[in-house]
Parts: C-alpha cells; sequence; structure tokens
C-alpha cells in the first residue's frame, strides 16, 4: 500500500546548523509530495510541495526535491532558527481515486540559540 | 481571516459520555476532514466529506459519527467515548476533494485535545 516512513525524532540542532529531514515513500502511480509544519499548540500548515519527478517545492528557506529515482522527498534548510522548531509531516497524495492525504509519523525539530 | 475553527480546544470526558467537536471554515470549500493525531503515527484520517450533504469513512472511521450541516460546518461526534479516542483531533477543509495536479492542499484547524477516562 501507499506510505510515508520519515526519520524519527527529535532532531536537536543549534541555530545556523545544517537541517536534513529524511522522507520515503512507497506508492503506486505518480503521488504529489508535501511537507507540512505543525508550530506548537497550533494545527498542520503547507510548507511546500512537489507535483512532479525533479521538481524542488520550497518556503521560507526550505527546500526539498522529488526523487522518483530514490522515491525520497527530504527536507533541507541551510541554516536553522529557533523559530523553526516545530513537527514537520512528510505526506503525499496518491493518484488515483481521492486524493488522501497520507502523512508520515512526524519528525519533531529542537533548534537552541 | 480566520480559516478553520475548531471547539472545544480541550475536553475531558468519562468512559462512556458523548460529545461533539465543532468545525468551520470560511474559506467557501466544498470539501472537509476530520484527522486524529495520535504520537508516532501521523495523522490518521477518520471521516470526509466531499462536499455538502456526502459523508464518508476514513481509515479509522468506528466510534464516531459526522455531520456535514452546511457548506461551512463539519462536526464530529463520539456517541459513548472511549480511552482508546484520547488523541488531539484536527479539522480540515480543502477546495475539492481532487484536483486536476493532485495537489490538494488542506488547510487545518488549530486542533481539539481530547481525554478520555
Amino acid at each position: 500500500g501507499n506510505s510515508v516512513t520519515q526519520m524519527e525524532g527529535p532532531v536537536t540542532l543549534s541555530e545556523e546548523a545544517f537541517l536534513t529531514i529524511n522522507c520515503t515513500y512507497t506508492a503506486t502511480g505518480y503521488p504529489s509530495l508535501f511537507w507540512y509544519v505543525q508550530y506548537p499548540g497550533e494545527g498542520l500548515q503547507l510548507l511546500l510541495k512537489a507535483t512532479k519527478a525533479d521538481d524542488k517545492g520550497s518556503n521560507k528557506g526550505f527546500e526539498a526535491t522529488y526523487r522518483k529515482e530514490t522515491t525520497s522527498f527530504h527536507l533541507e534548510k541551510g541554516s536553522v532558527q529557533v523559530s523553526d522548531s516545530a513537527v514537520y509531516f512528510c505526506a503525499l497524495i496518491t493518484g488515483g481515486g481521492y486524493n488522501k492525504l497520507i502523512f508520515g509519523a512526524g519528525t519533531r525539530l529542537a533548534v537552541h540559540p | 481571516n480566520a480559516g478553520v475553527t475548531q471547539t472545544p480546544k480541550f475536553q475531558v470526558l468519562k468512559t462512556g459520555q458523548s460529545m461533539t467537536l465543532q468545525c468551520a471554515q470560511d474559506m467557501n470549500h466544498n470539501s472537509m476532514y476530520w484527522y486524529r493525531q495520535d504520537p508516532g503515527m501521523g495523522l490518521r484520517l477518520i471521516y470526509y466529506s466531499a462536499s455538502e450533504g456526502t459523508t464518508d469513512k476514513g481509515e479509522v472511521p468506528n466510534g464516531y459519527n459526522v455531520s456535514r450541516l452546511n457548506k461551512r460546518e463539519f462536526s464530529l461526534r463520539l456517541e459513548s467515548a472511549a480511552p482508546s479516542q484520547t488523541s488531539v483531533y484536527f479539522c480540515a477543509s480543502s477546495e475539492a476533494l481532487r484536483v486536476a495536479s493532485g495537489a490538494n492542499v488542506l488547510t487545518f484547524g488549530a486542533g481539539s485535545r481530547l481525554t478520555v477516562l
């Protein structure tokens, strides 16, 4: 079946460090891929998306590239800030049927000054 | 710009009690969803509503009922709460159930934390 696997957290970094959160997926067809972010006490909000192979989504300094050959959509940021502390969810929408959003388990990021 | 509003934010119930979680969106979206979030499991879809007047089961519908009251509102009811329903519940909405690009973006509410003792 369709699924999303994320690296387990928590990920703890110092401010200005480089961030990578790994995400791999299993899906039939050609899914669209997403990163959602959940700040403390808030709902999820879309961070970035990519709809086809080799697309790069980017927003707020975060980037992720849709790699069909490795079925991956790793999230990266060159220099994290304390305000980036949140839980990050990788997700996909399958091509068939309705656009059902399938989430990974989430990765908590904590950034310290 | 309220987006998706959920009430209540927190609720404590005893086993066997009933309650309704309310959700309203002001973006004129057609589709609405209820998810639950449990540690280490991401979000799982409970029920969804493609459009006003329709509802369908998601991955984990047992123990829940929903009502799409109108285009704006989508409520989730627990008829007889159980400790296994302790979770954080999120309502979400989107323009449609399917979009041509496949990149259907959901807007989420802030969540309702439910504890069943």
